[in-house]
């Protein structure tokens, strides 16, 4: 069965900082990985995906992740945060099996200070 | 161009009460879902379903119980609420059953229960 750890429940960083939110994960075939973010009283919407085309994988609002086979991990990254950016973030993992359901981390809440 | 539809937004119940949590979406989704969300523990899995007539239980099934007569909607059922029940539900749905696309979620539920 699949699994996800975000290192992290708490990361702050200054405005115009560089982003940084880990993701493991553990899968025993090759996964279908994906982030969310969450703003305040709101539901999840997607950042990105990974599904095997790419390992960098380019998102909205600046985010990226690179998915790394050897080190099962799947790290969120942006060069320059914003106010804007504070969220919580999760890490969630498929195994692209027919019936599959989706798992997902406990989250990383990121605050921006200025 | 709706979406994910949960209602209520809001609910406050008794121990021992049941209630039915709603669930719809206008996309022909096949995939659909159920997760709740509380502090420190991300979102965890409580029923899916990956075409009418088809369900399957998730992490934390316990307590709940789901039909999928048609492809739009997937309720979620409290059978005799309980206090660990208090929680942000969250209905979300897919394309494909197969866990490679994103999956869209509704604004979420807050229960309490008192």
């Amino acid at each position: 069965a699949q699994s996800v750890t975000q290192l992290g429940s708490h990361v702050s960083v200054s405005e115009g900082a560089l982003v940084l939110l880990r993701c493991n994960y553990s899968s025993s075939v090759p996964p279908y990985l994906f982030w969310y973010v969450q703003y305040p009283n709101q539901g999840l919407q997607l950042l990105l995906k990974y599904t095997s085309a790419a390992t960098l994988v380019k998102g909205i609002n600046g985010f990226e992740a690179e998915f790394k086979k050897s080190e099962t991990s799947f790290h969120l990254t942006k060069p320059s945060a914003h106010m804007s950016d504070a969220a919580e973030y999760f890490c969630a993992v498929s195994d692209g099996q027919a019936g599959t359901a989706l798992i997902f981390g406990k989250g990383t809440t990121l605050s921006v200070s200025s | 161009n709706a979406g994910v539809t949960q209602t209520p937004k809001f609910q406050v119940l008794k121990t021992g009460q049941s209630m039915t949590l709603q669930c719809a979406q206008d996309m022909n989704h096949e995939y659909m879902s159920w997760y709740r969300q509380d502090p420190g523990m991300g979102l965890r899995l409580i029923h899916y379903s990956v075409g009418a007539g088809i369900t399957d239980q998730g992490e934390v099934p316990n307590g709940y119980n789901v039909s999928r007569s048609t492809t739009e909607d997937f309720p979620l059922r409290l059978l005799s609420a309980a206090p660990s029940q208090t929680s942000v539900y969250f209905c979300a749905s897919s394309p494909d059953t197969l866990g490679n696309s994103p999956l869209h979620f509704g604004n979420g539920t807050r229960l309490t229960v008192t």
